[in-house]
């Protein structure tokens, strides 16, 4: 029941832009997006909701393919804070708990 | 200010020993979690709560126990039936359930001797 998050790691240079995509072989209800540095807790980024929303928070959003059960997260013109590990998290209807892909490390250098 | 504290940070075991984490939220949420985390293998579900005496398995329940006797706590037990208890463990609680935003705590390292 683990989502798949790819890719595994990316490196930038600062001003360019990523894309991390999270799959599901299940029917989602819900996708959420952390992003975790070194050493620290993971921090809530968004949260998509069946119905195909987009959201954003500053140069950061995010897409939700309900009927494909897939996720993206988009980081544009990355800044070096961006740097550390995202993760999605999934919602399967009925089941209240979220369940987490492996993470990608996003490195971005000056 | 309103959150999430888990103690101890840091926490060494002896093989055959139970140890109790510690996780309390002021926050007012009824939904509680534990997750584990371990490098290359993002966060995995142990046990969640979402009401005071109730709780269920996640993905890998075995080798540990929870309880829910007050809103504001839900401690995890590593059992000594726990294999390969040394891992970096994380509390999250949330308003509503899994649809709402999860407040994680700073976490707690365990290392087994």
């Amino acid at each position: 029941q683990q989502p798949v998050q790819s890719p595994q790691a990316v490196i930038l240079r600062e001003g360019e832009d990523a894309v991390i995509n999270c799959s599901s072989s299940k029917a989602l209800y819900s996708v959420h997006w952390y992003r975790q540095k070194h050493g620290e807790a993971p921090v809530f980024l968004m949260i998509l909701l069946k119905g195909g929303e987009q959201k954003g928070h500053e140069k950061i959003s995010a897409s939700f393919n309900e009927k494909k059960q897939q996720s993206s997260l988009y980081l544009t013109a990355s800044q070096l804070s961006y740097s550390g590990t995202y993760f999605c998290g999934t919602e399967i209807p009925s089941y209240g708990k979220l369940t987490f892909g492996q993470g990608t490390i996003l490195t971005v250098h000056p | 200010d309103g959150g999430i504290t888990q103690s101890p940070k840091y926490l060494f075991r002896k093989e055959g020993q139970n140890v109790t984490l510690s996780c309390e939220q002021n926050l007012n949420h009824d939904a509680m979690y534990w997750y584990r985390q371990d490098p290359g293998q993002g966060l995995r579900l142990i046990y969640y709560s979402q009401i005071v005496n109730d709780f269920q398995k996640g993905d890998i329940a075995e080798g540990y126990s929870v309880s829910r006797e007050k809103k504001e706590s839900f401690p995890l037990t590593v059992t000594s039936a726990q294999k390969n208890p040394t891992a970096f463990y994380l509390c999250a609680s949330s308003i509503v359930g899994a649809a709402g935003e999860l407040f994680f705590g700073e976490g707690s390292r365990l290392t087994v001797l």
